[in-house]
């Protein structure tokens, strides 16, 4: 079973640049999300797609961050401009979905680094 | 606030040795709890759950042990490998949100041959 892919692995940009990352999750996963990973941090969560729905977005820098989810599979979260702080790197999981009767194991991808200069 | 914190930040230990690496929690009324492994440049890895229901999980040479009432738990590590070297994350789901992982900042392992 092929896992959760990203693209790219990493980027470097100037600050006030725009970039996007993408994200394909594992196949018939209705659950996708976005996680950001500072250095020496843990992930924190930025946004929760069910199918094409967001779940949560509460901690998304809304005023410059977005993120959308392709018919329910594929997933592109975009930073612009970026900020300095914005350097980290970016992990998309996915899960089954499944109604709450068991847990629903997330599965990570390798992740994206970014660092803004 | 649902926060989950882990100590030791970092570990080093010689290879063969048992050792145990401790993450706390607030609140707890949670759903269930992970362990997971990073390894640099690579994603997390989940090594054991913890349903809220359950005191403890096994698999091969590790063992989380999950104490809801005094909000904590353990990953207990056998017999240490230079292999295990990696970053181990604690992370939390609570009960009534969505199924938001919260994690703590992880335990840099290093086993030395």
């Amino acid at each position: 079973e092929a896992g959760v892919a990203q693209s790219p692995r990493y980027k470097i940009i100037e600050k006030r640049q725009s970039v996007a990352f993408w994200c394909n999750p594992i196949s018939g996963h209705a659950t996708l999300y976005w996680y950001q990973q500072i250095l020496g941090q843990g992930p924190k969560l930025l946004i929760q797609f069910q199918n094409n729905g967001v779940v949560d977005d509460s901690q998304l820098p809304k005023d410059r961050f977005s993120a959308e989810r392709l018919k329910g599979v594929d997933s592109t979260l975009k930073i612009q401009p970026a900020k300095l702080e914005d350097s980290a790197v970016y992990l998309c999981a996915s899960s089954l979905g499944v109604v709450r009767g068991g847990p629903d194991t997330q599965y990570f991808g390798p992740g994206t680094r970014l660092t803004v200069l | 606030k649902q926060e989950v914190t882990q100590i030791p930040a970092a570990l080093s230990v010689p290879e063969g040795e048992n050792l145990v690496l401790n993450c706390s929690f607030t609140d707890s009324a949670i759903y269930n709890l992970q362990w997971f492994r990073q390894d640099p440049g690579k994603g997390l890895t989940s090594l054991l759950l913890i349903q809220s229901s359950q005191r403890e999980q096994t698999s091969g040479r590790l063992n989380a042990s999950l104490d809801k009432s005094s909000g904590r738990s353990t990953l207990y590590i056998a017999a240490s490998q230079p292999g295990d070297s990696a970053t181990y994350l604690c992370a939390v789901q609570w009960e009534g949100g969505s199924e938001k992982l919260v994690f703590g900042k992880g335990t840099k392992l290093t086993v030395n041959p």
